[in-house]
């Protein structure tokens, strides 16, 4: 069975950086590629990136370039995504997701997901 | 950057066929994927590829795609399909930039 289990809630004040980690398993972790997607209170779904955790390379959204760092740890199965400079509007429920197979590159199975409060 | 374009909100009533619609420019060379969100949990991905359903997805879930607009549709709506759907795709660069739609909120009742 596939499971991606993230971590804990952090609160944050803006201007600092945040790191949350998606540990897998149930599949081989270099198989497949990890989305990081995250939603505002009360918003829609906002795909940030994703890694290949195979080779390390990573394509990020425009809007999140530059802040963003996405990176996968083969030696503990755990994808990562940091993200910087944080302000109000990063307060947000992030979620990892990785893809069903090695021929697709869509979400799939996700993560429980994690809550980032960036507040003074 | 590229945009998918959805309609906020779809209101039908039970039995009814709901149809949400998904435009975007590169939508004639990209599937795009179908989810549904319910109130505090994670996204389902209810449609891919345009128009292939996963296991355990109910038939009434289909979906389709005809030049720059994918449609889902819900045949016969339960008031358990009551959430916000999101299409999903890539854009025409070729190296999976993915991007959401703004979301639809379905409403049955």
């Amino acid at each position: 069975e596939v499971q991606l289990v993230q971590s804990g809630a952090e609160v944050k004040k803006p201007g600092a950086t945040v790191k949350i980690s998606c540990k897998v398993s149930g599949y081989t972790f270099t198989d497949y590629y990890m989305h990081w997607v995250q939603q505002a209170p009360g918003k829609g779904l906002e795909w940030m990136g994703l890694v290949d955790p195979e080779d390390g390379e990573t394509i990020y959204a425009e809007k999140f370039q530059g802040r963003v760092t996405i990176t996968a740890d083969t030696s503990t199965d755990t994808a990562y995504m940091e993200l910087s400079s944080l302000r109000s509007e990063d307060t947000a429920v992030y979620y990892c997701a990785t893809t069903p197979s090695s021929e697709a590159n869509h979400p799939f199975y996700w993560g429980q997901g994690t809550l980032v409060t960036v507040s003074s | 950057s590229y945009e998918l374009t959805q309609p906020p909100s779809v209101s039908v009533s039970p039995g009814q066929t709901a149809r949400i619609t998904c435009s975007g420019d590169a939508l004639p060379k990209k599937y795009a994927y179908w989810y549904q969100q319910k109130s505090g949990q994670a996204p389902v991905l209810v449609i891919y590829e345009d128009s292939k359903r996963p296991s355990g997805i109910p038939e009434r879930f289909s979906g389709s795609s005809s030049g720059t607009m994918a449609t889902l549709t819900i045949s016969g709506a339960q008031v358990e399909d009551e959430a916000d759907y999101y299409c999903y795709s890539t854009d025409s660069s070729g190296n999976h930039r993915g991007v959401f739609g703004g979301g639809t909120k379905l409403t049955v009742l």
